[in-house]
């Protein structure tokens, strides 16, 4: 199995700030025959269901507001929020669809507003 | 809209069994992939089971094979997970969730229901 390693487990930033997730696969998620990377970022806010924000890395979901950006390639992912607002509280996962079964997710990183 | 929406949770003993459904709506539901993700109590995310967008394709984790089954009836938009042999560890709010690209195996998840609550109670 694919373990998908989160960093850090949580975080504080301030309004305005930039915050950085990190994400470690494993084994690579990248699919050398079409050159992408299988992964992906999810939001999930308290008492809600997770959200898509990114995929293939660095897509942005439709309607994903544009402070949110992934990057990175092979094993290692970042997940960066330029710009933190309020209602980005929220615990973020990243996610390997590269392997299924089984599909894996991190652990989670709990980000507040410092 | 693309809608999901998760039923059947409730308090079950160890060694009982339950059936979840997932009715879908907004979307063609017979062209996707199904996913079932569970998160315990104040928990992380763990993916449960997936079954193809034409019900031939199934996989499970580890943690539930052999005791949970994973099926979808294309005709009533729906989704099940027949969970049998019922743990304390099964305890969580189940989601069902859908991949975001159609025929495939290999897919992020774009929507995802609510959830449901089983409790596994001694």
């Amino acid at each position: 199995d694919i373990v998908m390693t989160q960093s850090p487990d949580s975080l504080a930033v301030s309004l305005g700030e930039r915050a950085t997730i990190n994400c470690k696969s494993s084994q690579s998620v990248l699919y050398s025959s079409n050159n992408k990377n299988y992964l992906a970022w999810y939001q999930q806010r308290l008492g809600q269901p997770p959200k898509l924000l990114i995929y293939w890395a660095s897509t942005r979901e439709s309607g994903v507001p544009d402070r949110f950006s992934g990057s990175g390639s092979g094993t290692d992912f970042t997940l960066t929020i330029s710009s933190l607002q309020a209602e980005d509280v929220a615990v973020y996962y990243c996610q390997q669809y590269y392997s299924n079964p089984p599909i894996t997710f991190g652990q989670g990183t709990r980000l507040e507003i410092k | 809209q693309v809608q999901l929406v998760e039923s059947g949770g409730g308090v079950v003993q160890r060694g009982g069994s339950l059936r979840l459904s997932c009715e879908a709506s907004g979307f063609t539901f017979s062209n996707y992939g199904l996913h079932w993700v569970r998160q315990a109590p104040g928990k992380g995310l763990e993916w449960v089971a997936f079954v193809g967008y034409d019900g031939n394709n199934r996989y499970y984790a580890d943690s539930v094979k052999g005791r949970f089954t994973i099926s979808r009836d294309n005709s009533k938009n729906t989704l099940y997970l027949q969970m049998n042999s019922l743990r304390g560890e099964d305890t969580a709010v189940y989601y069902c969730a859908k991949d975001l690209l159609g025929s495939t195996t290999w897919s992020p998840f774009d929507c995802w229901g609510q959830g449901t609550l089983v409790i596994v109670s001694s």
